[in-house]
């Protein structure tokens, strides 16, 4: 079974820009879930899909992110304006749903430098 | 407010000793915990699970325990190998099968042949 796809891999850039993140689940995962980790911190939870819709958002900076599953599968996660504070790995992640929603199956994920 | 905290950023251990790596919480509605492993410029992957209904779980090399009247889980790895080198999560979520998990700072093993 193919793994959990992200890209792209690295993305440097420039503060006040936007920059847009990319994540294919594995084949039949309803849950898609985007992460945020801070170098020497574990990953904190960002967003929550189950299918397309947004089961929890809570902790999404909503004035700079934002983040859509289309059509239940693929998903984006953009940042705009980025700030330095935003320099960080973003991992996407799916599980199957149901008794195993906590075993996620996580990307390689993006390194984010804002300069 | 961290809710689960890997108060050793790093361990070394000789290769066939064990590695013991520990976890506090403080959030006395967790009711799920997971020990995830990452290698570097990866995504962390899945290791072992308990549920707050038991006190140990095993599975191979990798055995998790936990105590819950003092909040606090530990990963047992016997023997350690250098393949075992990594860091490691520890993760805990609330009851319902949500999927939101709560990770700690991570601990980065380091086993030497």
């Amino acid at each position: 079974e193919a793994g959990v796809a992200q890209s792209p891999r690295y993305k440097i850039i420039e503060k006040r820009q936007s920059v847009a993140f990319w994540c294919n689940p594995i084949s039949g995962h309803a849950t898609l879930y985007w992460y945020q980790q801070i170098l020497g911190q574990g990953p904190k939870l960002l967003i929550q899909f189950q299918n397309n819709g947004v089961v929890d958002d809570s902790q999404l900076p909503k004035d700079r992110f934002s983040a859509e599953r289309l059509k239940g599968v693929d998903s984006t996660l953009k940042i705009q304006p980025a700030k330095l504070e935003d320099s960080a790995v973003y991992l996407c992640a799916s599980s199957r749903g149901g008794a195993d929603n906590e075993k996620l199956f996580f990307g390689s994920g993006t390194q984010l430098s804002v300069l | 407010d961290q809710q689960v905290k890997q108060n050793s950023p790093s361990l070394s251990v000789q290769e066939g000793r064990i590695s013991i790596l520990n976890c506090d919480y403080t959030n006395s509605m967790f009711d799920y915990f997971l020990w995830y492993k990452k290698y570097p410029a990866e995504g962390p992957t899945f290791l072992i699970s308990i549920s707050s209904i038991k006190d140990k779980n095993e599975d191979g090399r990798f055995t998790v325990f936990l105590n819950k009247s003092a909040k606090h889980l530990s990963l047992h790895i016997v023997p350690s190998q250098p393949g075992d080198s990594a860091v490691y999560f520890c993760a805990a979520s609330y009851s319902g099968n949500t999927g939101k998990l709560i990770f700690g700072q991570g601990t980065t093993l380091q086993v030497k042949p």
